[in-house]
């Protein structure tokens, strides 16, 4: 079946511009994560939606940081105003629940670079 | 609070060698304990967990881990190497109190010689 998909695969933009990000969880899954992999580092956990509810976005590091997910299935990232820290891969993940022990299923990640 | 330390960030293996990649764990709560790999330019696929049950864990191409709580370890076994298996290592603990949030190690970069 479908896995977690993610696009754009690639994003350059100049500083100051704004981006979005977009996830295709799997379907059926009700809980979808975003992290932000700073090279040669580990995830780092963003934001968490259940269903269209985002329950804790205690990771966004910004307010030029901004989630959705309105129909409970796909969601968007947007980064306003980019800065070069942003650069960056941004990793969506998905699980069926929110049950301890779920496993988290990745896409393959939007590797964004700021100029 | 929550974390993760990968005490190794490369280890470098002959291939037909055994692996062992070390994690060390922090959680307030009964965790739940996971192992990814990243190949290069891909996202992160699950190898293993461990939530409460058994805990030596079996996962998919031939690797093991052991909860060992005694020691707050999951160590990552595998007792022979293919060149198949050179990437990226991800260790990962989650509470049932942060929503099932997963906070990650740095990870440990692995190399297969051949």
């Amino acid at each position: 079946g479908a896995g977690v998909s993610q696009s754009p695969r690639y994003k350059v933009a100049k500083r100051g511009q704004d981006v979005a990000l977009r996830c295709d969880p799997i379907s059926g899954h009700v809980s979808l994560f975003w992290y932000q992999q700073a090279l040669g580092q580990g995830p780092e956990f963003l934001t968490y939606f259940q269903n269209e509810a985002q329950l804790d976005k205690s990771g966004l590091p910004s307010d030029r940081f901004f989630a959705e997910r309105p129909e409970g299935s796909v969601s968007t990232l947007k980064i306003q105003r980019t800065q070069q820290e942003d650069s960056a891969v941004y990793l969506c993940a998905s699980s069926l629940n929110r049950g301890l022990g779920q496993p988290q299923h990745f896409g393959d990640g939007t590797r964004l670079s700021i100029l | 609070a929550q974390s993760v330390t990968q005490l190794d960030s490369h280890v470098s293996v002959s291939e037909g060698t055994p692996v062992l990649l070390r994690c060390n764990y922090s959680s307030s709560y009964s965790p739940s304990l996971f192992w990814y790999v990243q190949h290069p330019n891909k996202g992160l696929q699950l190898l293993l967990k461990y939530t409460s049950a058994a805990t030596l864990v079996k996962g998919i191409n031939g690797f093991e881990a052991e909860f060992k709580k005694s020691e707050t370890s999951f160590h990552l076994t595998k007792p022979s190497a293919h060149m198949s298996d050179a990437a990226e290592y991800f260790c990962v603990v989650s509470v049932k109190n942060t929503g099932n949030q997963f906070y990650f190690g740095t990870g440990t970069s692995l190399t297969v010689i051949p």
